[in-house]
């Protein structure tokens, strides 16, 4: 399976401000997520972030507080924008390759906003 | 739309001994995939094991086994030989086969498995 990277792999944030987390991945990939793991939580899926056109977003997440990129195959930005303490979460990304219903994740980013 | 519940919160084994982590789901598509996922205290998700719906047959990987009961939309994972670097958070999940365009994991809320010395 691909090695997938995630910077930060964790930051601590003023409420206010935004922060922009990247995943990469080695190789090519058909499909890149973002997913949200809110303590003690499991995982709700924020956007399917789509080459070259605009993220597809889930029920309950809009693009002006979740800003994505994905200008290739590879890589991939989440912006969480003007944060406050709710943002706190882990914020995970995954990638699905020529098997589409099957997803890896990276090693996430622990997201605290104070 | 899908769900997927897991009724342990918590379980816990002893170390060489097998446990069993149950999951129920409910859907009305007739493709789709299972998964079991751990995330150990590192947080790294971690593929574990993979079922399609339309196989009968029970995935195996390693240790790891699902019994897999379509009619009762029922899905649990077998780890046998239980080891300390089991200890993780089991998540179950469900996917959409191939035909749609949303490839949404669906998520259970977990059971924490702790393996005891």
């Amino acid at each position: 399976s691909a090695v997938i990277s995630q910077k930060p792999s964790r930051d601590i944030c003023q409420r206010g401000t935004s922060l922009t987390i990247q995943c990469q991945v080695d190789s090519q990939v058909t499909m890149m997520f973002w997913y949200r793991q809110q303590p003690g939580q499991s995982l709700t899926l924020i956007a399917t972030a789509n080459q070259g056109s605009e993220a597809t977003y889930e029920s309950g997440f809009v693009i002006d507080k979740f800003p994505i990129s994905r200008p290739n195959l590879t890589f991939s930005t989440l912006t969480v924008s003007n944060m406050s303490p709710e943002d706190s979460s882990i914020y995970l990304c995954s990638v699905a390759g020529q098997k589409l219903n099957e997803q890896f994740f990276g090693p996430g980013t622990r997201l605290t906003v104070l | 739309a899908q769900t997927v519940t897991q009724s342990q919160p918590e379980m816990s084994v002893q170390e060489a001994e097998t446990v069993t982590l149950s999951c129920t789901y409910d859907t009305s598509e007739s493709n789709y995939y299972l998964f079991w996922y751990k995330q150990p205290p590192s947080r790294q998700m971690i593929l574990v094991i993979r079922q399609e719906a339309y196989k009968q047959q029970n995935a195996t990987e390693n240790r790891f086994s699902v019994n897999f009961q379509k009619a009762a939309k029922s899905f649990s994972l077998k780890i046998s030989d239980s080891q300390l670097g089991d200890t993780a958070m089991y998540f179950c999940a469900f996917i959409r086969g191939s035909g749609g365009s949303n490839y949404k994991l669906t998520f259970g809320k977990g059971t924490l498995l702790t393996v005891n010395p």
